[in-house]
């Protein structure tokens, strides 16, 4: 069965640091995506990437980069120059088989960006 | 993509009523998924819900607690049946959409129930 484990449940940095949020996957699944999504106060699930297994190359947007690294199991996520509004929940998250199956969510981790 | 909305966005039940959430896409999509957050928690699969089909239920969730009903392709409705404290969650619905398959969430209904 898949699992994911975001080991850090809160991390608090301040404004301008940079700041990883580890994610460790498990599968047996040959095929799956990865996803990192954010929770702001408000609630709602806002997408920030998606990676197929297949696709193990770095990813760059603006301030986010994510490292995908297979032989590890692990989508790490990495903040750079840390802002207050970057202040939210994320979770990363595993779908087996093709990209439209059901997620399984991590734990969270709360990301505090103090000014 | 897809636009999804959620009514109601949030309300206060008493324990033993029936509360039925509903979930709106503006376009047509084959995969709906109901999601309930409890607070400070993670996100876990409630169901699956297929336009044409019965919802497949997770473990842990039973179609009389938490029935589900996908009348076409745009939309879809949870009910949160006989409620006690312990339901007071966030629920989203999800759909999956485009051709890469991206993952959509609605914003979300927050209820508490007393």
């Amino acid at each position: 069965a898949q699992k994911v484990t975001q080991a850090q449940t809160e991390i608090s940095v301040v404004e301008k640091e940079d700041v990883t949020l580890d994610c460790v996957y498990e599968t047996r699944d040959t095929t799956y995506y990865l996803f990192w999504y954010k929770q702001p106060p408000s609630g709602e699930l806002v997408f920030l990437i998606r990676r197929n297994s297949f696709d193990e190359q770095n990813e760059i947007s603006g301030r986010y980069s994510w490292n995908f690294q297979k032989s590890t199991s692990s989508f790490n996520f990495t903040i750079t120059a840390s802002q207050v509004v970057d202040s939210a929940v994320y979770f990363c998250a595993l779908s087996e088989g093709n990209a439209g199956n059901m997620l399984t969510f991590g734990g969270g981790t709360r990301l505090m960006v103090k000014p | 993509s897809a636009v999804i909305s959620q009514k109601p966005s949030r309300d206060i039940c008493q324990r033993g009523t029936s509360l039925t959430i509903q979930c709106q896409v503006d376009s047509q999509v084959t995969m709906m998924f109901w999601y309930r957050q409890q607070p400070g928690q993670s996100l876990t699969l409630i169901a699956t819900a297929n336009q044409g089909s019965e919802a497949t239920y997770e473990s842990g969730f039973v179609i009389d607690k938490f029935p589900i009903s996908r009348p076409n392709l745009t939309f879809s409705t949870l009910t949160v049946s006989n409620m006690s404290p312990e339901d007071s969650s966030i629920y989203l619905c999800s759909v999956v959409a485009g051709s890469s398959y991206e993952q959509y969430f609605g914003p979300g209904t927050r209820l508490t129930v007393t």
